[in-house]
C-alpha cells in the first residue's frame, strides 16, 4: 500500500527555520512527482512546490520562493521542504502527496499532514 | 492564478443529491481535463475523489460524479449518506478553491 508519513513539524519563531520529511513507501518513489500542500487553520488548500523524479525540475508557489525549499532522497525514499524565513501567515498543516501522472498536479495520496505553527 | 471560487457551504437529507460548483476564470479551465476534486474529514488528509474532471479514483462510490461548463466546474453527490458530510475542495492544476463544507441534514 502507498504510505506517505511526515515529520518535523513544531512550534518556530518568526524568522526561525525548520525541516519537513515525507518518508514514503509502497510505490517506486523515484517515478513520480511530488508535492507540497499546507492548509492554514480553517482555510482551503494551498500548493506550495513541486519536485520531478530526477529532481532538475522544481516549482513553487510565488509567496515562498527564495524562503522554502523542496528537494528529495530517491535512495532513502524521502521528501524534504527545507522553511526558512518562517513568516506567522506560514502557520499550517503541511501535507506531502504525489502527483498521479506526470505534472498533472492532481494528488492521488497524501500524508497525514504534520503542523506547522510560527509564533512568537 | 487566483483561488477557485466555491460556496462556503451545501447541504442535503439523506438520500437527496447536492451538487456543489467551483468556478474559475477560462485561464484556470485552459487544461480543461485537469478539474479533480477532494473530500476531506475533519482532522484528515483530503482523498482524491474525482480527476480529469469525470474519472473516480478506484473504490470511490459512483454516488460522486463531476461535470464542467465553461469556467464552472461541479461535484454531484447522489443518494446523500451521513459519511459524505465532509469538505470538498476542487482544483485545477494545483490552484484550489476555498473549500465547500456539506453538511448531511
Amino acid at each position: 500500500d502507498v504510505q506517505l508519513v511526515e515529520s518535523g513539524g513544531g512550534l518556530v519563531q518568526p524568522g526561525g527555520s525548520l525541516r519537513l520529511s515525507c518518508a514514503a513507501s509502497g510505490f517506486t518513489f523515484s517515478n513520480y512527482w511530488m508535492t507540497w500542500v499546507r492548509q492554514a487553520p480553517g482555510k482551503g488548500l494551498e500548493w506550495m512546490a513541486n519536485i520531478n523524479g530526477a529532481q532538475n525540475g522544481k516549482y513553487y508557489v510565488d509567496s515562498v520562493k527564495g524562503r522554502f525549499t523542496i528537494s528529495r532522497d530517491n535512495a532513502k525514499n524521502l521528501l524534504y521542504l527545507e522553511m526558512n524565513s518562517l513568516r506567522v501567515e506560514d502557520t499550517a498543516v503541511y501535507y506531502c502527496a504525489r502527483d498521479l501522472v506526470g505534472q498533472q498536479l492532481v494528488f492521488d495520496y497524501w500524508g497525514q499532514g504534520t503542523l506547522v505553527t510560527v509564533s512568537s | 492564478q487566483s483561488a477557485l471560487t466555491q460556496p462556503p457551504s451545501a447541504s442535503g437529507s439523506p438520500g437527496q443529491s447536492v451538487t456543489i460548483s467551483c468556478t474559475g476564470t477560462s485561464s484556470d479551465f485552459a487544461d480543461s481535463s485537469y478539474v479533480s476534486w477532494y473530500q476531506q474529514h475533519p482532522g484528515k488528509a483530503p482523498k482524491l475523489i474525482i480527476y480529469e474532471v469525470t474519472e473516480r479514483p478506484s473504490g470511490v462510490p459512483d454516488r460522486f460524479s463531476g461535470s464542467k461548463s465553461g469556467n464552472t466546474a461541479s461535484l454531484t453527490v447522489s443518494g446523500l449518506q451521513a459519511e459524505d458530510e465532509a469538505d470538498y475542495h476542487c482544483s485545477s492544476r494545483g490552484v484550489f478553491g476555498g473549500g465547500t463544507h456539506l453538511t448531511v441534514l
